[in-house]
């Protein structure tokens, strides 16, 4: 058990809705990524926020937003969402913001847009 | 634009003997390399790392190399087990910046 929850584990919606992740970081931590994996494609980085501040971005598609709430917790949301949207989407938690920090990684969140 | 490279998609090796597991990497501002490990449905977890200023690093059984001249890591497992088995992934950052560029993973199965 990493310390990092993610919710729901499993999502299934229609194209052209909107959906929204949820991630809780390991107590302390005050950096949080979002990743996407979709089929045959590694983890992409979507984007990290740092004790509230967007700090870093990705491959994040205009559709997709994220926050990081006072309490550290983040949401990640999709909206008007395509089939090709599918994936899973982890997020991570690491105490400092750099890279070199360890990133510790939920279990992931299978959206799966029909 | 894939900026690090894992070109084979799994490995088989029997138990006791080594895995090696590559990766290459095209962005020569990469000076932050790690090794993360995933097992079915749960999150990857970070394995070992190497800064740009070594070329080993070594964690038990496990020791990475890096060849800055050839853009290149190897993640070598000595002995491996069958609890090693999982998908292993080779990440890669800039300036020791912050986004994580993950490769696609190696599948490695160890065999009794």
């Amino acid at each position: 058990d990493s310390g990092v929850t993610q919710t729901p584990k499993h999502l299934i919606t229609a194209t052209g809705q909107r959906v929204t992740l949820r991630c809780s970081p390991r107590s302390g931590d005050l950096s949080v990524y979002w990743y996407q994996q979709s089929l045959d494609q590694g983890l992409q980085f979507l984007i990290q926020y740092y004790n509230g501040e967007e700090r870093a971005k990705g491959n994040i598609l205009e559709r997709f937003s994220a926050q990081q709430f006072p309490d550290l917790h983040s949401e990640l949301n999709l909206s008007s969402l395509e089939l090709g949207d599918s994936a899973l989407y982890f997020c991570a938690s690491s105490v400092g913001g750099s890279a070199t920090y360890e990133q510790y990684f939920g279990p992931g969140t299978r959206l799966t847009v029909t | 634009d894939q900026q690090v490279k894992q070109n084979s998609p799994s490995l088989s090796v029997q138990e006791g003997r080594i895995s090696i597991l590559n990766c290459d990497y095209t962005n020569s501002m990469f000076d932050y390399f790690l090794w993360y490990k995933k097992y079915p449905a749960e999150g990857p977890t970070f394995l070992i790392s190497i800064s740009s200023i070594k070329d080993k690093n070594e964690d038990g059984r496990f020791t990475v190399f890096l060849n800055k001249s050839a853009k290149h890591l190897s993640l070598h497992i000595v002995p491996s087990q069958p609890g090693d088995s999982a998908v292993y992934f080779c990440a890669a950052s800039a300036d020791s910046g912050y986004a994580l560029n993950f490769g696609k993973g190696t599948s490695l199965l160890v065999t009794p």
